[in-house]
């Protein structure tokens, strides 16, 4: 089965700067068909999660342009430009290829020092 | 405006059973592709099962935690999907969502989850 993995689980950001969370997958998540299906999203405290950011670094309609994705194979990235309080909460990759059919990674928890 | 409603958590006793419904607005049914989702107390986002169109085979797949307890299933005609949880235990104590398949280019929904609690 395919291990997801996310560093750091806990990111403690001041307002206005950036911040980073990798994504590594123990199995490539490039498909047979050219796409990379590597998935990122947030659920924000009292909130439904959300997808950000779909096969790599496509950002869904409404998410600010301050999220962005990128990475390739088997290790990923989510890159907040300018971190916001609204932005606080938990960050999840997540695969879709190998079984488990959708595998989440554990979770990046992130906080305003 | 695309909208997916859960319903029919509550508490229940190791070993009982549970029915949850999915309803989708705003979007044809037929042809969605849905997923369950749920988040235990303390732990991450876990993949439950999705239910493929009828269109496209109409397939099922479960996470390996769920799967002989747990079945999907869909009306068409009431827009929406089922999630039968028997033989449940402590550990499926979850807010579960319903949402679209977390790779459809097109949008991302979610329902706002309902709670389910499996207590002696």
């Amino acid at each position: 089965d395919v291990v997801m993995t996310q560093s750091p689980l806990s990111l403690p950001v001041t307002l206005g700067q950036p911040a980073s969370i990798s994504c590594r997958s123990s199995q490539s998540l490039v498909s047979n068909d050219g796409n990379t299906y590597l998935n990122w999203f947030q659920q924000r405290p009292g909130h439904s999660p959300r997808r950000l950011i779909y096969q790599v670094s496509n950002r869904d309609s409404g998410v600010p342009d301050r999220f962005s994705g990128s990475g390739s194979g088997t290790d990923f990235t989510l890159r907040i430009s300018s971190v916001e309080a609204e932005d606080v909460g938990f960050y999840y990759c997540m695969q879709g290829i190998h079984w488990p059919l959708f595998t989440f990674g554990p979770g990046t928890k992130v906080s305003i020092k | 405006e695309v909208r997916l409603v859960e319903s029919g958590g509550g508490l229940v006793k190791p070993g009982e059973s549970l029915r949850l419904s999915c309803e989708l607005f705003g979007f044809p049914f037929a042809p969605a592709w849905l997923s369950w989702v749920r988040l235990a107390p303390g732990k991450g986002l876990e993949w439950v099962g999705r239910s493929k169109s009828k269109s496209s085979g109409g397939g099922l797949d479960y996470a390996p935690s769920v799967k002989d307890r747990f079945t999907i299933s869909r009306d068409d005609s009431k827009n929406t999907m089922f999630l039968q949880m028997n033989s449940l235990k402590i550990e499926d104590t979850a807010v579960y969502y319903c949402a679209t398949d977390p790779f459809w280019p097109d949008g991302d929904f979610w329902g706002q989850g309902t709670q389910v609690i499996v207590s002696t």
